[in-house]
Protein backbone atom coordinates (compact mmCIF):
# COMPACT_ATOMS: atom_id res chain seq x y z
CA UNK A 1 0.00 0.00 0.00
CA UNK A 2 2.17 2.93 -1.40
CA UNK A 3 2.15 6.29 0.42
CA UNK A 4 3.84 8.22 -2.39
CA UNK A 5 4.07 6.79 -5.82
CA UNK A 6 5.01 8.09 -9.03
CA UNK A 7 4.98 6.74 -12.51
CA UNK A 8 6.66 5.82 -14.46
CA UNK A 9 10.23 4.83 -12.38
CA UNK A 10 11.98 5.21 -15.56
CA UNK A 11 12.05 7.20 -18.51
CA UNK A 12 14.11 7.38 -21.68
CA UNK A 13 13.71 10.05 -24.55
CA UNK A 14 15.15 11.86 -26.89
CA UNK A 15 15.75 16.10 -26.90
CA UNK A 16 13.29 17.79 -27.86
CA UNK A 17 10.25 15.35 -26.90
CA UNK A 18 7.44 16.22 -24.15
CA UNK A 19 6.96 13.97 -21.41
CA UNK A 20 4.77 13.79 -18.21
CA UNK A 21 5.34 12.03 -14.66
CA UNK A 22 2.66 11.68 -12.58
CA UNK A 23 2.38 11.74 -8.64
CA UNK A 24 0.00 10.20 -6.24
CA UNK A 25 -0.13 10.63 -2.27
CA UNK A 26 -2.77 8.46 0.01
CA UNK A 27 -1.60 10.11 3.13
CA UNK A 28 -4.18 12.85 3.15
CA UNK A 29 -1.81 15.57 2.83
CA UNK A 30 -2.34 19.17 1.93
CA UNK A 31 1.20 19.75 0.07
CA UNK A 32 2.72 18.47 -2.53
CA UNK A 33 6.22 18.95 -3.93
CA UNK A 34 8.74 18.21 -6.57
CA UNK A 35 12.53 17.57 -6.28
CA UNK A 36 15.62 17.10 -8.65
CA UNK A 37 18.30 14.93 -7.91
CA UNK A 38 20.87 15.72 -10.31
CA UNK A 39 24.18 14.22 -11.09
CA UNK A 40 25.49 15.46 -8.04
CA UNK A 41 23.05 14.13 -5.88
CA UNK A 42 22.32 17.88 -5.11
CA UNK A 43 18.32 17.27 -3.79
CA UNK A 44 16.58 20.65 -4.90
CA UNK A 45 13.08 21.84 -4.69
CA UNK A 46 11.55 22.77 -7.82
CA UNK A 47 7.53 23.55 -7.32
CA UNK A 48 5.58 22.96 -4.02
CA UNK A 49 1.35 23.10 -4.39
CA UNK A 50 -0.58 23.38 -1.17
CA UNK A 51 -4.64 22.69 -1.35
CA UNK A 52 -3.70 22.52 -5.25
CA UNK A 53 -2.09 26.39 -4.95
CA UNK A 54 1.61 27.00 -6.25
CA UNK A 55 3.31 28.08 -3.22
CA UNK A 56 7.16 27.65 -3.89
CA UNK A 57 8.07 28.16 -7.66
CA UNK A 58 11.86 27.88 -7.86
CA UNK A 59 14.51 29.37 -10.94
CA UNK A 60 12.94 26.51 -13.02
CA UNK A 61 12.77 26.87 -16.75
CA UNK A 62 9.09 27.23 -17.92
CA UNK A 63 9.61 24.28 -20.11
CA UNK A 64 8.55 22.55 -16.75
CA UNK A 65 5.01 22.68 -15.72
CA UNK A 66 3.31 21.09 -12.65
CA UNK A 67 -0.04 20.25 -12.78
CA UNK A 68 -2.35 19.92 -9.52
CA UNK A 69 -5.64 18.06 -10.71
CA UNK A 70 -7.00 17.80 -6.55
CA UNK A 71 -4.90 17.49 -3.18
CA UNK A 72 -3.54 13.64 -4.06
CA UNK A 73 -1.92 14.52 -7.08
CA UNK A 74 0.89 16.26 -8.68
CA UNK A 75 2.29 15.91 -11.65
CA UNK A 76 5.21 17.20 -14.00
CA UNK A 77 5.29 18.10 -17.24
CA UNK A 78 8.39 18.69 -19.34
CA UNK A 79 8.56 20.19 -22.60
CA UNK A 80 11.08 20.05 -25.20
CA UNK A 81 13.60 18.30 -23.14
CA UNK A 82 17.40 18.35 -23.00
CA UNK A 83 20.35 16.45 -22.32
CA UNK A 84 20.77 18.74 -18.94
CA UNK A 85 17.18 17.48 -17.78
CA UNK A 86 18.45 14.33 -17.05
CA UNK A 87 18.31 13.57 -13.48
CA UNK A 88 16.06 11.85 -10.73
CA UNK A 89 13.32 13.53 -9.89
CA UNK A 90 11.28 12.83 -6.63
CA UNK A 91 7.45 13.60 -5.72
CA UNK A 92 6.82 14.15 -1.96
CA UNK A 93 4.05 14.76 0.32
CA UNK A 94 3.62 16.47 3.92
CA UNK A 95 1.01 17.99 5.89
CA UNK A 96 1.51 21.85 6.17
CA UNK A 97 4.58 22.80 5.14
CA UNK A 98 6.53 22.57 7.79
CA UNK A 99 6.90 19.31 9.24
CA UNK A 100 8.82 15.74 7.74
CA UNK A 101 8.13 14.98 3.63
CA UNK A 102 7.24 11.53 2.51
CA UNK A 103 8.88 11.16 -0.93
CA UNK A 104 8.47 8.51 -3.59
CA UNK A 105 10.59 6.30 -4.98
CA UNK A 106 11.69 8.82 -7.99
CA UNK A 107 11.76 8.76 -11.35
CA UNK A 108 15.08 8.39 -13.51
CA UNK A 109 15.04 10.52 -16.81
CA UNK A 110 17.44 10.07 -19.30
CA UNK A 111 17.74 12.32 -22.22
CA UNK A 112 19.40 10.90 -24.69
CA UNK B 1 25.98 28.48 -2.82
CA UNK B 2 24.94 25.29 -0.95
CA UNK B 3 23.35 26.56 2.64
CA UNK B 4 23.79 23.09 3.97
CA UNK B 5 26.90 20.74 3.69
CA UNK B 6 27.42 17.63 4.32
CA UNK B 7 31.48 17.49 4.00
CA UNK B 8 31.89 13.36 4.27
CA UNK B 9 30.86 12.19 1.43
CA UNK B 10 31.15 8.45 2.39
CA UNK B 11 31.82 6.78 6.00
CA UNK B 12 32.35 3.25 7.07
CA UNK B 13 31.48 1.45 10.28
CA UNK B 14 32.59 -1.74 11.99
CA UNK B 15 28.83 -3.07 13.18
CA UNK B 16 28.11 -2.51 16.76
CA UNK B 17 30.28 0.77 17.32
CA UNK B 18 29.39 4.08 16.71
CA UNK B 19 28.39 5.83 13.33
CA UNK B 20 28.27 10.05 13.67
CA UNK B 21 27.62 11.53 10.64
CA UNK B 22 27.90 15.82 10.13
CA UNK B 23 25.69 18.63 8.42
CA UNK B 24 26.55 22.17 8.54
CA UNK B 25 24.53 25.10 7.99
CA UNK B 26 25.14 28.41 6.86
CA UNK B 27 21.90 30.78 7.38
CA UNK B 28 21.38 31.24 10.94
CA UNK B 29 17.39 31.04 9.82
CA UNK B 30 17.19 28.13 10.06
CA UNK B 31 14.63 26.93 12.58
CA UNK B 32 14.00 22.94 11.76
CA UNK B 33 16.43 20.06 11.29
CA UNK B 34 15.53 16.71 9.71
CA UNK B 35 17.71 13.75 8.74
CA UNK B 36 16.52 11.74 6.12
CA UNK B 37 17.48 7.54 5.09
CA UNK B 38 17.66 6.81 1.32
CA UNK B 39 18.33 3.08 0.30
CA UNK B 40 19.14 2.89 -3.73
CA UNK B 41 16.08 3.15 -6.10
CA UNK B 42 13.96 4.28 -2.93
CA UNK B 43 12.69 7.96 -2.03
CA UNK B 44 13.92 9.32 1.46
CA UNK B 45 12.69 8.07 4.58
CA UNK B 46 12.19 10.41 7.71
CA UNK B 47 14.03 9.21 10.14
CA UNK B 48 14.60 12.46 12.93
CA UNK B 49 14.01 15.99 13.62
CA UNK B 50 15.00 18.46 15.77
CA UNK B 51 14.20 22.05 16.44
CA UNK B 52 16.06 24.91 17.26
CA UNK B 53 15.13 25.77 20.27
CA UNK B 54 16.82 21.94 21.28
CA UNK B 55 20.23 21.11 21.02
CA UNK B 56 18.86 17.21 21.49
CA UNK B 57 16.60 14.70 19.65
CA UNK B 58 16.52 11.02 20.68
CA UNK B 59 14.62 7.98 19.06
CA UNK B 60 15.49 4.84 19.54
CA UNK B 61 19.38 4.21 18.57
CA UNK B 62 19.54 7.37 16.92
CA UNK B 63 20.12 11.27 18.09
CA UNK B 64 20.59 14.31 16.72
CA UNK B 65 22.40 17.44 17.94
CA UNK B 66 22.41 20.49 17.27
CA UNK B 67 24.89 23.53 18.14
CA UNK B 68 23.69 26.30 16.78
CA UNK B 69 26.33 28.82 17.54
CA UNK B 70 28.54 26.76 15.16
CA UNK B 71 25.92 26.01 12.82
CA UNK B 72 26.44 22.30 13.53
CA UNK B 73 23.99 19.17 13.60
CA UNK B 74 25.09 15.36 13.30
CA UNK B 75 23.13 12.17 13.43
CA UNK B 76 24.75 9.45 15.51
CA UNK B 77 23.63 5.98 15.24
CA UNK B 78 24.48 3.95 17.87
CA UNK B 79 25.01 0.83 17.76
CA UNK B 80 25.32 0.81 14.14
CA UNK B 81 24.06 -2.16 12.36
CA UNK B 82 23.95 -3.79 8.57
CA UNK B 83 20.63 -2.64 7.94
CA UNK B 84 21.61 1.17 8.58
CA UNK B 85 23.70 0.89 5.51
CA UNK B 86 22.79 4.19 3.69
CA UNK B 87 22.71 7.54 2.15
CA UNK B 88 21.82 10.36 5.16
CA UNK B 89 20.62 13.51 3.98
CA UNK B 90 20.43 16.51 6.19
CA UNK B 91 17.46 19.17 5.59
CA UNK B 92 16.99 22.35 7.00
CA UNK B 93 13.80 24.82 6.66
CA UNK B 94 13.57 28.17 6.58
CA UNK B 95 9.98 30.00 6.70
CA UNK B 96 9.73 31.99 3.69
CA UNK B 97 8.28 35.59 3.23
CA UNK B 98 5.00 34.00 1.96
CA UNK B 99 4.24 31.82 5.18
CA UNK B 100 5.78 28.91 3.93
CA UNK B 101 8.39 27.10 4.91
CA UNK B 102 10.92 25.55 2.35
CA UNK B 103 13.62 22.88 2.62
CA UNK B 104 17.22 22.91 1.92
CA UNK B 105 18.91 20.10 1.38
CA UNK B 106 22.51 18.92 1.63
CA UNK B 107 23.99 16.04 -0.90
CA UNK B 108 24.44 13.37 1.80
CA UNK B 109 26.48 10.84 3.21
CA UNK B 110 27.01 7.53 2.15
CA UNK B 111 26.69 5.16 5.61
CA UNK B 112 28.21 1.75 5.03
CA UNK B 113 28.12 -0.58 8.19
CA UNK B 114 30.69 -3.45 8.01
CA UNK B 115 29.66 -7.16 9.61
Amino acid sequence: DTAVSQTPKYLVTQMGNDKSIKCEQNLGHDTMYWYKQDSKKFLKIMFSYNNKELIINETVPNRFSPKSPDKAHLNLHINSLELGDSAVYFCASSQGTGGEQYFGPGTRLTVT
Amino acid sequence: DQQVKQNSPSLSVQEGRISILNCDYTNSMFDYFLWYKKYPAEGPTFLISISSIKDKNEDGRFTVFLNKSAKHLSLHIVPSQPGDSAVYFCAASVLEGSGTYKYIFGTGTRLKVLA
